[in-house]
């Protein structure tokens, strides 16, 4: 079974800093998915960016990028400029190339941006 | 934000009651999932269908049921609620279409209180 694991339980950056959150797992797998999703409070949870194992260049969507490093199971997101409104959980999930299709959630970071 | 909605948003209830999360989608989507969470935690998986009468249990044990008579809605029954059924309830959904990912679009959450 897969696994995901976020070791910063939270974070706390100012305004407009860079802040890198943290996550890795396991799988024998080789084809797969990785994502980050954004929880803020009490609102939907929704995607943040998506990473495809069998692609060797790393995902961006605009001031969120990835560090996926396949060998090491490593899969890190990274926000640059950050806003207040990124305030919120972040989930790194792992899913299954085909089949159900279902998530599996790392414990999540909980970010804070101060201004 | 995501056409998936679910109500209630919250519930207090006492224990032994029978209770139904309702969860409804208008994307015409083939997939929907329910998953639970705790406060602060992961999400864990509990139910899914591939589509009308199609119901699979997740990779956590749950003692609610699921049912899929309408495409556009996937409500989760509790025949009676317990305490330790306190947590929080996110409904989501995917199209069937492709042959490799489709996202998953989340919808509020219902946060379940049993007293």
């Amino acid at each position: 079974a897969q696994t995901v694991t976020q070791s910063q339980p939270e974070m706390s950056v100012q305004e407009a800093e860079t802040v890198t959150l943290s996550c890795t797992y396991d799988t024998s797998e080789n084809n797969y998915y990785l994502f980050w999703y954004k929880q803020p409070p009490s609102r939907q949870m929704i995607l943040v960016i998506r990473q495809e194992a069998y692609k060797q260049q790393n995902a961006t969507e605009n001031r969120f990028s990835v560090n996926f490093q396949k060998a090491a199971k490593s899969f890190s997101l990274k926000i640059s400029d950050s806003q207040l409104g990124d305030t919120a959980m972040y989930f790194c999930a792992f899913m299954s190339f085909g089949g159900a299709q279902k998530l599996v959630f790392g414990q999540g970071t909980r970010l804070t941006i101060n201004p | 934000e995501a056409d998936i909605y679910q109500t209630p948003r919250y519930l207090v209830i006492g224990t032994g009651k029978k209770i139904t999360l309702e969860c409804s989608q208008t994307m015409g989507h083939d997939k929907m999932y329910w998953y639970q969470q705790d406060p602060g935690m992961e999400l864990h998986l509990i139910h899914y269908s591939y589509g009308v009468n199609s119901t699979e249990k997740g990779d956590l044990s749950s003692e609610s049921t699921v049912s899929r008579i309408r495409t556009e809605h996937f409500p989760l029954t509790l025949e009676s609620a317990r305490p330790s059924h306190t947590s929080q309830y996110l409904c989501a959904s995917s199209s069937l279409a492709g042959v490799s990912y489709n996202e998953q679009f989340f919808g509020p959450g219902t946060r379940l209180t049993v007293l």
